[in-house]
């Protein structure tokens, strides 16, 4: 099946720093990725809908401001936690469309995630 | 908006009996799909459900999609200790292209 990756995988960094996570789709070309967080023993939460070219289409509750959404190619989309505070702290998970033809109809294909700590 | 409610939350069972999750949407879907998280893990596609009625099967893995178009579930028979993990629904409503909304998930655990 189709391969999306994730980077990096862990990140520890200090309450007020930004963090870059980025969202790479290997073998297909996704024009639409999302990103999830996961806190722990809980579901996934759907953030934002990245949509290359375009701006990200954000979930109600979610600040844009604080999570930035870069899709600048088909196979890499970026989210940037800005000035990260303790309660940032989760699993963020970022998920590609695969609409080629290759696998089930839209499938989500998930990446590795990255497991955020903030200090 | 959309609500998907899985149950149990939980699961635990000896090794060789049977497990059922359930799945409960608030609204009609246009499909739903089934995840798997093992422990540390991220969620890796199962299956896809789009007619109604429909009903398919992977090896010990059934899973059925409601007659109209609301519920699901996935019964997993023999349990395996391989079989531990979380199980996430995951329903998309309206246009085929609508985001997903994850159930809570099932975590399963199977004692050998």
């Amino acid at each position: 099946g189709a391969v999306v990756s994730q980077h990096p995988s862990w990140v520890i960094c200090k309450s007020g720093t930004s963090v870059k996570i980025e969202c790479r789709s290997l073998d297909f070309q996704a024009t639409t990725m999302f990103w999830y967080r996961q806190f722990p023993k809980q579901s996934l939460m759907l953030m934002a809908t990245s949509n290359e070219g375009s701006k990200a289409t954000y979930e109600q509750g979610v600040e844009k401001d604080k999570f930035l959404i870069n899709h600048a190619s088909l196979t890499l989309s970026t989210l940037t936690v800005t000035s990260a505070h303790p309660e940032d702290s989760s699993f963020y998970i970022c998920s590609a469309r695969d609409l080629s033809g290759g696998g089930p109809l839209e499938t989500q294909y998930f990446g590795p995630g990255t497991r955020l700590l903030v200090l | 908006g959309q609500q998907v409610m899985q149950i149990p939350q939980y699961q635990h069972v000896q090794e060789g009996e049977d497990f059922t999750t359930y799945c409960n949407s608030s609204t009609t879907l246009s499909n739903i799909q089934w995840y798997k998280q093992r422990p540390g893990g991220h969620p890796v596609f199962l299956i896809q459900l789009v007619k109604s009625g429909e009903v398919k099967k992977q090896k010990r893995l059934t899973f059925q999609f409601g007659e109209a178009k609301k519920n699901s579930s996935l019964h997993i028979t023999a349990t395996q200790t391989t079989d531990v993990g979380t199980y996430f629904c995951a329903g998309r409503g309206g246009t085929s292209y609508g985001k997903l909304t994850f159930g809570q998930g099932t975590i399963l655990t199977v004692h050998p």
